[in-house]
Parts: C-alpha cells; structure tokens; sequence
C-alpha cells in the first residue's frame, strides 16, 4: 500500500517549452504532497509543499512562476517547469503525506530525470 | 533552518567490510528516518527512530538514535555489493510534516 507514482518518468524537451509532471497517490488520499530535485550525487532539496485546494508554500530561493504547482485533487499534484533552460535539467521527486497513515512521514515516487537542450 | 550533516560523503569499500555512517545535527529531533535511495529511483525508507538511545537492526543494518536525540548512526556489517546507494537520514521539523533531509553518503562496494 501506500504507493505513488510520477508521469514521466524521463523527459526531454527543447529549451523554452514548458514541461508537466504528474504526482499521483495510488492507493490513498493525500493530504499534503511535496516536490523535491536532486542534482546528482546530492541530496533532496525540498522546493515546495502542496496542500489540496490552496496555494503551493514554497522554500527560499525557489521561484513561484518557474515551478507552478498544481493540487487539484487528495490525489494529484502536477509540477509545471515553465519556459525550461538547460538549468533547470535535474532529477525531480515527489512525495505524499496522509495523516491516516500514521507511521511513515513520506511516501516517494520514482522521480521524474528532466533534460532539457 | 534545520541542517543535517552526513559523514563521510563518499565511501568505497570491498565487500566483506563493515561500516558507518553518521548524521549529526545540533538541533533535537522527535524522530529521524534513513533512506536509501538508487539511481533513478526515490528514496526507499530503510527506518525510523524515535527514542533518544534506541537501536533498531534490519538485517545488517544497525541504526542508532544519539541519546539527545539529535544525531543518529547506521552501521552495516559485511557489506554487500546490493548495498550500493545513496543513503540520506531525514528528520521531520520545519512546520507541515516537511522532511530535512541530510547532506547523503555514496556507497559503493565492490567485489
């Protein structure tokens, strides 16, 4: 139980387009969700919380019109990297949070590696 | 802002070996998760701690909570080439459930 899962799992798109990233929570509701990107051989850098009907929160340094997220239902986020550069290429990881789950603070997806040329 | 260092950063050892890793904080945790986490993939939870001073074992993993409950160790004993990973300790704090996640450590073994 408890399994999300992102959509794509590998994307690679021109410069200036604008790339979608879905997070889904399978098999329970969630009531919070969480995006996070990963350079590699680094750690996971939290870039946003994600609250069902109500604006994303996000963390220092992180801009709010490049990253637009989206939390429409207890069961999916989207991250929408806009206007994409070759910068913005990095491993991008969502999590999920239930309150009726209890134990485990996060449950992960698989990630999503975003290229950009 | 909680930081969560991760030592050592990297780590390449032969098989057969035992090591640790260490995450040190000088806040104080109510609880603090491990991952492990392969390339590709997300995080996998390995554990969680949440008394000052407790150990928790899984396999040939052991995993410390520091008395103070702000830093923890994980121990493998004979490591194996299937251990190979990134591993991250986590603590919960921030407000919202958030996750800080530790500096990582690489781990690699080798046959």
């Amino acid at each position: 139980g408890a399994v999300v899962s992102q959509h794509p799992s590998w994307v690679i798109c021109k410069s200036g387009t604008s790339v979608k990233i879905e997070c889904r929570s399978l098999d329970f509701q969630a009531t919070t969700m969480f995006w996070y990107r990963q350079f590699p051989k680094q750690s996971l850098m939290l870039m946003a919380t994600s609250n069902e009907g109500s604006k994303a929160t996000y963390e220092q340094g992180v801009e709010k019109d490049k990253f637009l997220i989206n939390h429409a239902s207890l069961t999916l986020s989207t991250l929408t990297v806009t206007s994409a550069h070759p910068e913005d290429s990095s491993f991008y990881i969502c999590s999920a949070y239930s309150r009726v789950l209890g134990n485990q603070p996060q449950h992960f997806g698989d990630g999503t590696r975003l290229s950009i040329l | 802002t909680q930081l969560l260092e991760q030592s050592p950063q990297f780590l390449s050892i032969q098989e057969g070996e035992n090591l640790t890793v260490y995450c040190n904080s000088s806040s104080v945790f109510s609880s603090l998760q491990w991952y492990r986490q392969e390339p590709g993939e997300g995080p996998v939870l390995l554990v969680t701690v949440v008394t000052g001073g407790e150990v928790k074992k899984l396999k040939r993993l052991t995993f410390q909570f520091g008395d103070a409950r702000k830093d923890s160790s994980l121990h493998i004993t004979a490591a194996q080439p299937g251990d190979t990973g990134l591993y991250l300790c986590a603590a919960a704090g921030g407000g919202g459930n958030k996750l800080t996640f530790g500096t990582g450590t690489q781990l690699k073994v080798e046959l």
